[in-house]
């Protein structure tokens, strides 16, 4: 596709059930990340993928998150147990290289908790 | 520690008046700048980046490292610029810092 893909595009679930969500990366983009961006906040970085591995993943909240790449292309995050303070847009972003290369953003994932 | 300023959450102004957007930004090392845009109902895209010197849109933005700020800046807002603007910061591994965004709202 001409640019990232996020799936679903909404997300409603109780509290306490897990969640997967999925991005496809522009193709050919070797760097991965992940954003949240919770009601009046601005966005949070949660994770980076070079490749299929995660050198930086200071940004998950908790042990309850979890993100895999495969194939050095689609990446799921996984939040397990949901909490209602999990509600946010949940973006993916990539860029050529993880060197000075603007990111390219998908439309986002709304997660409710309810 | 890394940190993003935008004092304001809303800018309104009238069409054909001049824009600025502050951005200050906290970090010890040789920062680089961006700002995103997002307009109503497209996603977050890149509008300009420090390094880069250009106008995209009519909109300038110069890094001043002695007053650690980026505003962004346009001489002349049109009804078309209305959109929520970030400004981000990156440290080196393309993490991006980002505020809390600042929504311009111009009038006709």
């Amino acid at each position: 596709g001409a640019g990232v893909s996020q799936s679903p595009s909404n997300k409603v679930t109780e509290k306490g059930k897990d969640v997967e969500l999925r991005c496809d990366p522009i193709s050919g983009h070797t760097a991965l990340y992940w954003y949240r961006q919770s009601l009046g906040q601005g966005l949070e970085f949660l994770i980076y993928f070079q490749g299929n591995s995660a050198p930086d993943k200071s940004g998950l909240p908790s042990d309850r998150f979890s993100a895999e790449r495969t194939g050095g292309s689609v990446s799921t995050l996984t939040i397990q147990r949901t909490q209602q303070e999990d509600s946010a847009v949940y973006l993916c972003a990539s860029s050529p290289t993880s060197e000075g290369q603007p990111q390219h953003f998908g439309d986002g994932t709304r997660l409710s908790i309810l | 520690a890394q940190r993003v300023t935008q004092p304001e959450k809303l800018l309104s102004v009238f069409k054909g008046a001049p824009v600025e957007l502050k951005c200050n930004y906290s970090y010890s090392g040789s920062p680089e700048l961006f700002w995103y845009v997002q307009y109503s109902r497209q996603r977050l895209q890149l509008l300009l980046r420090h390094i880069s010197r250009e106008s995209i849109k009519g909109f300038t933005a110069d890094l001043n490292k002695g007053e650690t700020s980026f505003h962004l800046k346009k001489p002349f807002a049109q009804e078309e610029d209305s959109a929520m603007y970030y400004c981000a910061l990156s440290t080196g591994f393309q993490k991006l810092v980002f505020g809390t965004g600042t929504r311009l709202l111009v009038s006709p």
